[in-house]
This record gives structure tokens, sequence and C-alpha cells, in this order.
């Protein structure tokens, strides 16, 4: 079936550092969702990417969907201790609409020193 | 604001017993719910696909007569965990899709379960 490998498993930085994870799918995806999950919360939908090559920004972060439509990357520039959370990527394999399940990535854990 | 809840937010039973989880969705109608099962720092895992009106679909490796899924309404899916185990304890998650082109889930606060 299909996987999603998400690296690294954990990350600590410097407040002001940049920070980026990064996520692998077995399969080509039709889509690829990213999630933040605060410490003690639940997942929170941060942006969907469907394009070959598509690449997305919302202020610090950038969202990049590669060529091959198999990976994915999430970039922070200059960490904020709001940062603190883990980043799920999460990959369907189905049409972009449509009630599709969703195969989640481990996540990378993101601490910061402030 | 909250667009799925979900309740109780915590519970705490004794194995044996049966808990039942309640997935409401606040402004859109959902034919289509989904229930995960998170463990400390872990990742989300999927266990079923809750469809209104006919059999939820199950994720290979979990017993649908442990876990009973009902979507009796196009606002309310329920997880029951039966006969529940200590090593049933987890975060339970149920999400929702919302269609179209911007295909995102929307997840519930979730529930804390611990079996003693």
């Amino acid at each position: 079936g299909q996987q999603v490998m998400q690296i690294p498993q954990y990350q600590h930085v410097q407040e002001g550092e940049d920070f980026t994870t990064y996520c692998n799918s077995s399969t080509t995806l039709s889509n690829i969702q990213w999630y933040k999950q605060r410490p003690g919360g639940h997942p929170v939908f941060l942006i969907q990417l469907v394009k070959s090559g598509e690449v997305k920004k919302q202020k610090r972060l950038t969202f990049q969907f590669g060529e091959a439509k198999k990976n994915s990357s999430l970039h922070i520039t200059a960490t904020q201790t709001t940062d603190v959370g883990t980043y799920f990527c999460a990959g369907r394999e189905g049409p972009v609409w449509g009630a599709q399940k969703l195969v989640f990535g481990q996540g990378t854990r993101l601490t910061i020193n402030p | 604001g909250a667009v799925v809840s979900q309740h109780p937010s915590w519970v705490i039973c004794k194995s044996g017993t049966s808990v039942k989880i309640e997935c409401r969705s606040l402004d859109f109608q959902a034919t289509t719910m989904f229930w995960y099962r998170q463990f400390p720092k872990q990742s989300l895992m999927l266990m079923a696909t809750s469809n209104e009106g006919s059999k939820a679909t199950y994720e290979q490796g979990v017993e649908k007569d442990k876990f009973l899924i009902n979507h009796a309404s196009l606002t309310l899916s329920t997880l029951t965990v039966t006969s529940a185990h200590p090593e049933d304890s987890s975060f339970y998650i149920c999400s929702q899709g919302r269609g179209g082109n911007s295909y995102e889930q929307y997840f519930g606060p979730g529930t804390r379960l611990t079996v003693t």
C-alpha cells in the first residue's frame, strides 16, 4: 500500500533559524497536504498542493511539491516560538475531489530554543 | 470557530467496558467522516472511513467488531470501543472533508481514552 515517509523525526533549532521537513511517497500522489499539530492539540490544515512543481507561500512558510509528485517539503524561515509543534504531510492517491483517504507521514516534531 | 466537535474530550474506563465517542459536524453535512488513532508522539493512523447511511470501511488490521462505527446522520458519527483493554488507550480523532478543489480535512479536538 501507499507509504509516506517524513524526515527528520525531530528537529530542535534556535529561534530565528530556518527549519525544513521533507516528505516522500512510495507512489505518485494526486495531491499532498500539510498539517500542524500543537502539543496537546489536534491537526490543523495548513495547505494543499496539487500541481507538479507547485510552490506556495504562507508568510514565513514555503511549501513545495516535487515535479514527479512523489515528494514535498515545508520550509520555515526565521522560526518563532509559535512555530513549535509537529508538522505532518499527508498524501492522497485518488482524485483531488471526493472523500479519498489521506495517508499521513510520521511527522516532524519541531522544538525551538528561545 | 470549530467546525467539528468530539465528545467526550477525555475518558477513563475500566478494562472490559465499552466507550462511545461522538463526532459532530457543526456547520457542514458530511456524508463521509474519518476516524484516526494516534499513539503518543506518533502519527495519525486511519482506522476507518465512516459513510452516512451505510457500513464503514475499515483499514487493514482494524477489528470492525471491536471498533463499531455508526454514521446515522449527516452531522453525527460515533465510534464505540467495545470491551476496551489497556492497549486501546490512545487519542482518537475524527475528521470530515470539504470537497471541491481545496479538499482539506477538518479535525475534531480528539478524545483521549485511558483504559485501566
